[in-house]
């Protein structure tokens, strides 16, 4: 019930395409998602989070979107960049627990 | 200022030998997590400080595997009698406070090779 499921593994987009990745989820008492993005040889860095009181959440070219009845939400990249290529990975968690539980990663690549 | 920093950034080690990785987090951030990244793989979280709260180590996958924290600052995880699927890149990171809505700053992590 702890796991976040993150799908695709792997993602190809073209410049200037929307990159779209999406996370799921089990545990109800979830209400914090945040996006981490790693480039090779860095650690993971805070991109972009939601609260489940909203549905989307934008930042420049960056939007999640949650779907609390689906348990679903997900990072959709605009006019994606070949400097957006890195892993991304999903995060939940809930006040209760100690830390953030990540989905398994997904490796983006925006072609020039 | 300065960001999570870890060393070694590599190492090599022989299947047997035991091992210490550190991490030094942002100054003045009481929380500080260690994880572990597989090949293509997600952050598996291995254990979590807190000002002079007992650490959770609920994460640690064997009792080869140990951490502490001194001074409330610098912090170590050691493996020992290492095996060849402990090869992974081990991550550090620090968080203003205790609560997991806080964003966790990630050092560059320290990538372990067994043989």
């Amino acid at each position: 019930q702890q796991q976040v499921k993150q799908s695709p593994q792997s993602l190809i987009v073209q410049k200037g395409g929307i990159s779209i990745i999406n996370c799921a989820y089990e545990n109800t008492a979830f209400d914090y998602f945040p996006w981490y993005q790693q480039f090779p040889g860095k650690g993971p860095a805070l991109l972009i989070a939601i609260r489940p009181d909203v549905s989307e959440k934008k930042e420049g070219r960056f939007t999640i979107s949650f779907n609390k009845s689906a348990k679903q939400f997900s990072l959709h990249i605009m006019d994606s960049q070949p400097g957006d290529s890195a892993t991304y990975f999903c995060a939940a968690c809930s006040g209760s627990a100690r830390q953030l539980t990540f989905g398994s990663g997904t490796q983006l690549t925006v072609l020039p | 200022g300065a960001g999570v920093s870890q060393s070694p950034s590599n190492k090599v080690t022989e299947k047997g030998k035991d091992v210490e990785l550190r991490c030094d987090p942002i100054s003045g951030h009481t929380a500080l997590y260690w994880y572990r990244q597989s090949l293509g793989q997600g952050l598996e979280f291995l254990i979590y400080f807190q000002g002079n709260s007992a650490p959770d180590k609920s994460g640690l996958p064997s009792d080869r595997f140990s951490a502490e924290r001194t001074g409330g600052s610098v912090s170590t995880l050691t493996i020992q009698r290492t095996q060849q699927e402990d090869s992974a890149v081990y991550l550090c990171a620090s968080s203003s406070s205790g609560s997991p809505y806080n964003e966790q700053f990630f050092g560059p992590g320290t990538r372990l090779t067994v043989l």
